[in-house]
């Protein structure tokens, strides 16, 4: 079966550090790759995504690399704020009609001043 | 910028009562899910639905589940004896298939229902 596997968090660091979250994949087929954020206090937003290989996925700063012989999509950021403080969800999809997401079990990222 | 509406925001209850959870999907989406999240645990996926039947649904969507569109702009989700083990946060989601582009395969989701069982 289709599954996520993510960095163990909490990760934390000091503001303008460099950011990087691993996730790796199982799945069958080429499926589309997420990643997703939950602040505190709300619900799951979609950051950015990549739907074939050798896709980056980019965002408020935020890339990702559809990397299929490695089967990951890490997630990077050269210079972290407070405000990305949240819990970075990766998940996949296959590229199917009523495909489901897999979610991964989150890294919560933690930023200091 | 479309969004997907989730009603009430947070909803306690007893243990035993009935619960309906609504969810307003963007009006052009086709495919509409629930998934939930146990506090500290990784998001689950529930239930998939699309031209008014269930398509999809996992192990945790049993009897006591059900889902319905009964209108043209409402979902919802009806749980019908809570159980303290239901506490969690529901996402109500709806993605797009109508294009043929991949870039639109991506699910919005609402920003959830916090479901507390007592």
């Amino acid at each position: 079966g289709n599954s996520v596997t993510q960095m163990e968090g909490p990760v934390t660091l000091s503001e303008e550090a460099f950011l990087t979250i691993n996730c790796t994949y199982t799945a069958t087929g080429y499926p589309s790759l997420f990643w997703y954020v939950q602040y505190p206090g709300e619900g799951l937003q979609l950051l950015l995504k990549a739907t074939k290989a050798d896709d980056k996925g980019s965002n408020k700063g935020f890339e990702a690399t559809y990397r299929k012989e490695t089967t990951s999509f890490h997630l990077e950021k050269g210079s972290v704020q407070v405000s990305d403080s949240a819990v970075y969800f990766c998940a996949l999809s296959p590229n199917s009609g009523y495909s489901t997401l897999t979610f991964g079990k989150g890294t919560m990222l933690l930023v200091s001043p | 910028e479309p969004e997907v509406t989730q009603t009430p925001s947070h909803q306690v209850t007893q243990m035993g009562q009935e619960v309906i959870l609504r969810c307003v999907p963007i009006s052009n989406h086709l495919y509409f899910y629930w998934y939930r999240q146990i506090l500290g645990q990784k998001v689950e996926f529930l239930v998939s639905f699309y031209n008014n039947e269930i398509s999809e649904k996992s192990e945790i969507f049993d009897d006591q589940f059900s889902v319905e569109r009964p209108d043209g702009s409402n979902f919802t989700l009806k749980i019908r004896s809570t159980k303290l083990e239901d506490s969690a946060m529901y996402f109500c989601a709806s993605r797009d298939l109508s294009s043929r582009l991949l870039a639109n395969y991506g699910y919005t989701f609402g920003s959830g229902t916090r479901l507390t069982v007592v």
